[in-house]
């Protein structure tokens, strides 16, 4: 099993750029959702998503946007990147059925913004 | 948020004892987790206690949960250079819906020196 995939690993953009960070998991998990992990920040909640078709927002959703039409897929939209979006972010995934939901992550996207 | 608070950093000699501490605010949490990070990688799961636990030992790892004071530690044994690392608590929090979210800590940075 692949687990959690994200690309791409290291992106460069140019303030006001937009992209899309894409995640995919494989183990058929209800939940997923996304972080930024900004040195002495530790993880901050940008959205997340219990199943297909729902999301909702985290701590930090400002300036992102997320949709989830399949259980796989839950890609993070920069509409208009900003410096202060340079971070690296990274997906996780999980079961929600019963309360045991330890989260599996991908290996981040490390993004600059310019 | 804040809501889950971890000293941002530890240092220690290799072959001493590590204790990292965590402190948690939902009561109805019924599992909390270690999670530890490499450099330039995502979170892996370490170990994860539940709740009518008073302590879990795992080889070098030892977890100790105090529900009355909602503190959790995570005891690594004979330390080595390769546990300089990122350590994170979470626990996972009831939210609307019926669903559970889980909360990062900031994050641990533990360095083992010589």
């Amino acid at each position: 099993n692949a687990g959690v995939t994200q690309t791409p690993k290291f992106q460069v953009l140019k303030t006001g750029q937009s992209m899309t960070l894409q995640c995919a998991q494989d183990m058929n998990h209800e939940y997923m959702s996304w972080y930024r992990q900004d040195p002495g920040m530790g993880l901050r909640l940008i959205h997340y998503s219990v199943g297909a078709g729902i999301t909702d927002q985290g701590e930090v959703p400002n300036g992102y946007n997320v949709s989830r039409s399949t259980t796989e897929d839950f890609p993070l939209r920069l509409l208009s990147a900003a410096p202060s979006q340079t971070s690296v972010y990274f997906c996780a995934s999980s079961t929600i059925r019963g309360k045991n939901q330890p989260q599996h992550f991908g290996d981040g996207t490390r993004l600059s913004i310019l | 948020g804040e809501d889950v608070e971890q000293s941002l950093f530890l240092s220690v000699r290799e072959g001493d004892s590590s204790v990292i501490n965590c402190t948690y605010t939902d009561s109805s949490s019924t599992y909390l987790y270690w999670y530890k990070q490499e450099p330039g990688a995502g979170l892996q799961l370490l170990t994860y206690i539940f709740s009518n636990m008073d302590m879990k030992q795992d080889q070098r790892l030892t977890v100790l949960l105090n529900k009355k004071d909602k503190h959790l530690s995570l005891r690594i044994a004979d330390t080595q250079t390769g546990d300089s690392a990122i350590y994170f608590c979470a626990e996972t929090r009831s939210a609307s819906g019926g669903s559970y979210i889980p909360t990062f800590g900031r994050g641990t940075s533990l360095i083992v020196h010589p």
